[in-house]
């Protein structure tokens, strides 16, 4: 079946402008989860969709930074007035269950702030 | 505190040799973890699931899991030069985030 699809899979922006990346989950998945990579780093978590409850949104690094899921599908992060240090791979994950469900990981957006 | 410990490498393993990737972690609670593994320039894959104390096989792969000594462990036998990546160790501590460990970068050596 399809996996986690992201869209753009790459995205070259200018310092200030606004960027929205997509995020399409497994069919089926109830949760929903982005992260952060920055060259050579490790995963940093930035928000968490559950269903119909509040998202989790104790990884999002400033207030420049939002998410929404609509219908309980597809999801978007958006990152306003963008920041050379916002630079990174955006990974989106799904998985079938929370507590202990395994994610499957989408190809990520590449995101170049000039 | 880092709630997952991963040495970051890198690892240089000869090609046909076992490769053992460890990873130690500071909450007792934890149940369930996982192996991933990345490529450069490539999103994180599943590897394995482990979910209780012992042994888990998958083809070359086996996960090993201690809760008593807090640390989980993936082996890979007859190593090929294909499984260089960096190996992600993670894990749920509590709540419903998954925590990942900085990786190991392993390396093949043909």
């Amino acid at each position: 079946g399809a996996g986690v699809s992201q869209s753009p899979s790459n995205k070259v922006t200018e310092k200030g402008k606004d960027v929205e990346l997509r995020c399409d989950p497994i069919s089926g998945h109830t949760a929903l989860y982005w992260y952060r990579q920055s060259l050579g780093q490790g995963l940093e978590f930035l928000i968490y969709f559950q269903g119909n409850s509040a998202p989790d949104k104790s990884g999002l690094p400033s207030d420049r930074f939002s998410a929404e899921r609509t219908g309980g599908s597809v999801s978007t992060l958006t990152i306003q007035r963008t920041q050379q240090e916002d630079s990174a791979v955006y990974l989106c994950a799904s998985s079938l269950a929370d507590r202990g469900g395994t994610q499957y990981f989408g190809p990520g957006t590449r995101l170049l702030v000039l | 505190q880092k709630e997952v410990e991963q040495n970051s490498g890198p690892l240089s393993v000869p090609e046909g040799a076992i490769a053992s990737l460890n990873c130690t972690y500071s909450d007792r609670g934890s149940q369930s973890f996982f192996w991933y593994r990345q490529y450069s320039g490539k999103s994180p894959e599943l590897i394995m699931s482990i979910y209780s104390n012992g042994d888990k096989e998958d083809g070359r792969f086996t996960a090993q899991l201690n809760k008593a000594s807090q640390y989980v462990s993936l082996l890979i036998r007859d190593s090929q030069p294909s499984d260089s990546a960096t190996y992600l160790c993670a894990g749920y501590f509590g709540n419903e985030k998954l925590t990942f460990g900085t990786g190991t970068r392993l390396t093949i050596i043909p």
